[in-house]
């Protein structure tokens, strides 16, 4: 079946530190895959997706670039802010079967300090 | 905001019970999904509805139902409640249910509490 990996977190940053979330997955065919921020006490937004390997997503200072020979999907910031703290959530939407519903990853919770 | 409604946004109740959440998708959207976020399984996909007809089945228990209406709002009913079943449950919306964008938008989500 589909499934999605990701790193335990907490992740805990200083501001303005370069941060790596892994993801990887695993899927039939070719998925589309995307990142999730949650923020507290909010629900789920998209922030940024790729639907075929190779292809970089970004949005906000962070991108991830899908990487099919590694079946990984990293998500990068060069520079986190404390406005960046949330729990972040990598997903995959497997195109092969009926089903359209993401698949989540158990979420990593970052957490930056000024 | 996302522009999905979800009610109540707080629910405390005791084990054996029954209790209907409901989810207003973003306007237009004719898919609805409905998750469960628990400490211990992460976000866990319980079912899709599209237009009102059920698409896709995840994680859902048997004691757990759910519908779309005529007018696309969805509602979750639990019944049977027991202790684990104290969650987040998530609607989210979007416009096809093939997903072709692939974006969902998540309410805010239903906190029920089961003691």
């Amino acid at each position: 079946g589909n499934s999605v990996t990701q790193m335990e977190g907490p992740v805990t940053l200083s501001e303005e530190a370069f941060l790596t979330i892994n993801c990887t997955y695993t899927a039939t065919g070719y998925p589309s895959l995307f990142w999730y921020v949650q923020y507290p006490g909010e629900g789920l937004q998209l922030l940024l997706k790729a639907t075929k390997a190779d292809d970089k997503g970004s949005n906000k200072g962070f991108e991830a670039t899908y990487r099919k020979e590694t079946t990984s999907f990293h998500l990068e910031k060069g520079s986190v802010q404390v406005s960046d703290s949330a729990v972040y959530f990598c997903a995959l939407r497997a195109m092969d079967t009926g089903r359209r519903a993401l698949t989540f990853g158990s979420g990593t919770r970052l957490q930056v300090q000024p | 905001d996302s522009g999905v409604t979800q009610t109540p946004k707080h629910l405390i109740t005791a084990t054996g019970q029954r209790v209907t959440l409901r989810c207003s998708p973003r306007s237009g959207d004719l898919s609805v999904y409905w998750y469960q976020q628990s400490l211990d399984q992460g976000l866990q996909f319980l079912i899709q509805y599209y237009n009102g007809e059920e698409r896709a089945k995840g994680n859902i228990l048997e004691r757990f139902s759910a519908q779309q209406f005529p007018d696309l709002h969805s509602e979750l009913n639990l019944s049977s409640l027991e202790l684990g079943d104290s969650a987040l449950y998530f609607c989210a919306s979007s416009l096809t249910g093939t997903g072709l964008t692939g974006e969902l938008f998540f309410g805010e989500g239903s906190r029920l509490t089961v003691l």
